[in-house]
């Protein structure tokens, strides 16, 4: 079964400091990889999504990452953080084509500071 | 587009209690799935579906059961709540591959369970 690691579960940063999320995937299988943002009391929104091809991502918000599958890993970046980013972060990884059976990690929050 | 509607927002129940929680998809996707987060564990999978009548088990099943009568709605029925099954529920949707809707889960806005 897949399984999906994100070792920070908090990350303090201040603002418009950069900010890398760390999210590392087990599988020997081609995958499909995801970020998704969950601001306090609502539901998960997309951030990026990995399918293939280039193995960096563009996504919302000025988030990227970057799919490394010798790492097996694909960590979250952002090259200046506001406030506004404050939330937790959930990487996933999908066991199929259809997406009907996301893997998700166990969050990362993010604590953006003046 | 509304997407993907879950309700009730917000439930208190007392243990042995039945309900369903609800979810609704205006996008015709094939697929849909219910998944509870608790704090440090992510989300974890309960139930999902790959069509109408065609339901499976995901990681943490029991005490759960889902059915898929029609293409935009899987309800979620607790048969007799337990404190442990105090969480929230997201339910999750997306497009069968090769379909041409956009390769992703779209996710309602949950529903805060908790269980007295």
């Amino acid at each position: 079964a897949q399984s999906v690691t994100q070792l920070d579960s908090q990350v303090p940063v201040f603002e418009e400091a950069p900010v890398e999320l760390r999210c590392n995937y087990s599988s020997s299988v081609s995958v499909y990889l995801f970020w998704y943002v969950q601001y306090p009391n609502q539901g998960l929104q997309l951030l990026l999504k990995y399918l293939s091809g280039s193995t960096l991502v563009k996504g919302i918000n000025g988030f990227e990452a970057e799919f490394n599958k010798s790492q097996t890993s694909f960590h979250l970046r952002k090259p200046s953080v506001h406030i506004s980013d404050t939330a937790e972060y959930f990487c996933a990884v999908s066991e199929g084509t259809g997406f009907q059976k996301l893997v998700f990690g166990t969050g990362t929050r993010l604590l953006v500071s003046p | 587009n509304a997407g993907v509607t879950q309700t009730p927002k917000f439930q208190v129940l007392k243990t042995g209690q039945s309900m369903t929680l609800q979810c609704a998809q205006d996008m015709n996707h094939e697929y849909m799935s219910w998944y509870r987060q608790d704090p440090g564990m992510g989300l974890r999978l309960i139930h999902y579906s790959v069509g109408a009548g065609i339901t499976d088990q995901g990681e943490v099943p029991n005490g759960y059961n889902v059915s898929r009568s029609t293409t935009e709605d899987f309800p979620l029925r607790l048969l007799s709540a337990a404190p442990s099954q105090t969480s929230v529920y997201f339910c999750a949707s997306s497009g069968a591959p090769g379909t041409g809707v956009r390769a992703e889960a779209f996710f309602g806005q949950g529903t805060r369970l908790t269980v007295v």
